[in-house]
């Protein structure tokens, strides 16, 4: 199994201001994923960050709202841009557990979260 | 555009009750189910898994959960629940041989001692 950690844990921010989340995996994978979860509702994936390439944005998520960098096979950050009140929520980044193979179950390992609040 | 329902937002039951918890899905293709858990202060973590073969299937702390393919359903269900089960569960769909996860809003369990 993946040990992911996050930083930071959770934050405070100020409206239209931005935050780096970085997500650090202990052994090299293939793809990285960056979910979000709003008050109340479901995960919802934001986008899969490749290394050496750009990453792939899912429906209602653009790449100047959420900036992704991929520089190794062991970290990636997600930045949360020009921040505002809906955008606070937990933000997970996840990992599948084929590590360098992809899993043909698809299973993923998911990190304790980054709890984001603006005001 | 696959989607996930869970019925229950909330579920409050006593120690040794019997638990099921009702999933949904939307999805016009081959799928891979899921239910992950998330226990207080912890990581979200996988319970169990269906992507093919026998549709009852087994995961972690006596938990199970049957696939019926033909109700688009896959309830989590398990014959004498303990007060460490409290968490909150949540039921994710993926198509066959994609990585990108639809999951349901989630059932927050409480079990009473």
């Amino acid at each position: 199994s993946a040990v992911i950690s996050q930083k930071p844990s959770r934050d405070i921010c100020q409206r239209g201001t931005s935050l780096t989340i970085q997500c650090q995996v202990d052994s090299q994978v293939t793809m990285m994923f960056w979910y979000r979860q709003q008050p109340g509702q479901s995960l919802t994936l934001i986008a899969t960050a490749n290394q050496g390439s750009e990453a792939t944005y899912e429906s209602g998520f653009v790449i100047d709202k959420f900036p992704i960098s991929r520089p190794n096979l062991t970290f990636s950050t997600l930045t949360v841009s020009n921040m505002s009140p809906e955008d606070s929520s937990i933000y997970l980044c996840s990992v599948p557990t084929g590590g360098m193979g992809l899993s043909s179950h698809n299973e993923q390992f998911f990190g304790p979260g980054t709890r984001l609040t603006v005001l | 555009a696959q989607s996930v329902s869970q019925h229950n937002h909330h579920v409050i039951l006593s120690e040794a009750a019997s638990l099921e918890l009702g999933c949904n899905y939307s999805y016009g293709g081959t799928v891979n189910l899921f239910w992950y858990v998330q226990y207080p202060g912890q990581h979200l973590q996988l319970l169990l898994k269906y992507f093919s073969g026998d549709p009852l299937v087994k995961g972690i702390k006596g938990f199970e959960a049957e696939f019926i393919k033909s109700k688009f359903s896959f309830n989590l269900r398990k014959p004498s629940v303990q007060w460490s089960d409290t968490a909150e569960y949540f039921c994710a769909v993926t198509g066959a041989g994609s990585y990108q996860l639809t999951f349901g809003k989630g059932t927050k369990l409480s079990v009473i001692p």
